[in-house]
């Protein structure tokens, strides 16, 4: 059964810094992972997804980095801002099991001013 | 993208008593998918609706207390059903974001259910 861990739980930075994200899964026969952002309260925006066969997706200030043979993506969000406050969800779908997505339990951000 | 409209956001229910959220997606889509969270914890797949067809739960989640329709492709509906305090979370439905061949997931914005 495939497991996915987010690290750390949660992370404090002061505006400016990088934030680096981990996510990690326990099956390799995955056909993506995405990444989301959940605000408090709110349902989930998507962020980048990475395709099994890349290496890494890059969107604005945000990059997504995959490797699939030891089970690891990393979201880098460089430059933090106050609005990138929000909880960062991972979510993999594994090979047999399409369109069901396993997530991760998250990293709560805070980016203070 | 697949948008997706979710309602109701928000609502306070007494023990007992069902409730009935729906999802109206902008677009014909094959699959949707019913999530829960619960407060403090990650998503977990409810069931995933196919339109013409029952909907397959997952392990934990029974017809009974979960029932769903699909009555065409872009439409479902998920009832909570003889709810405890226990129901109270956040329910997402989900639809494939049909962008390009991205397979990547488009979610509503989400129902806060509170039972009390």
């Amino acid at each position: 059964k495939q497991e996915v861990t987010q690290i750390p739980a949660a992370l404090s930075v002061p505006e400016g810094e990088n934030l680096v994200l981990n996510c990690s899964f326990t099956d390799s026969a995955i056909y993506n992972l995405q990444w989301f952002r959940q605000d408090p309260g709110k349902g989930l925006t998507s962020l980048l997804l990475i395709q099994s066969s890349q290496r890494e997706q890059t969107s604005g200030r945000l990059n997504a980095s995959l490797d699939k043979s030891s089970g690891r993506s990393t979201l880098y969000i460089a430059a933090s801002q106050p609005g990138d406050s929000a909880t960062y969800l991972c979510a993999v779908m594994t090979t047999d099991s399409w369109g069901k997505l396993q997530f991760g339990a998250g990293t709560q951000v805070v980016v203070t001013p | 993208s697949a948008v997706i409209s979710q309602k109701p956001s928000r609502d306070i229910c007494q023990r007992g008593t069902s409730l009935t959220i729906q999802c109206q997606v902008d677009s014909q889509v094959t699959m949707m998918f019913w999530y829960r969270q619960q407060p403090g914890q990650s998503l977990t797949l409810i069931a995933t609706a196919n339109q013409g067809s029952e909907a397959t739960y997952e392990s934990g989640f029974v017809i009974d207390k979960f029932p769903i329709s699909r009555p065409n492709l872009t439409f479902s509906t998920l009832t909570v059903s003889n709810m405890s305090p226990e129901d109270s979370s956040i329910y997402l439905c989900s639809v494939e974001s049909q962008q390009r061949l991205d397979y990547g997931y488009t979610f509503g914005s989400g129902t806060r259910l509170t039972v009390v």
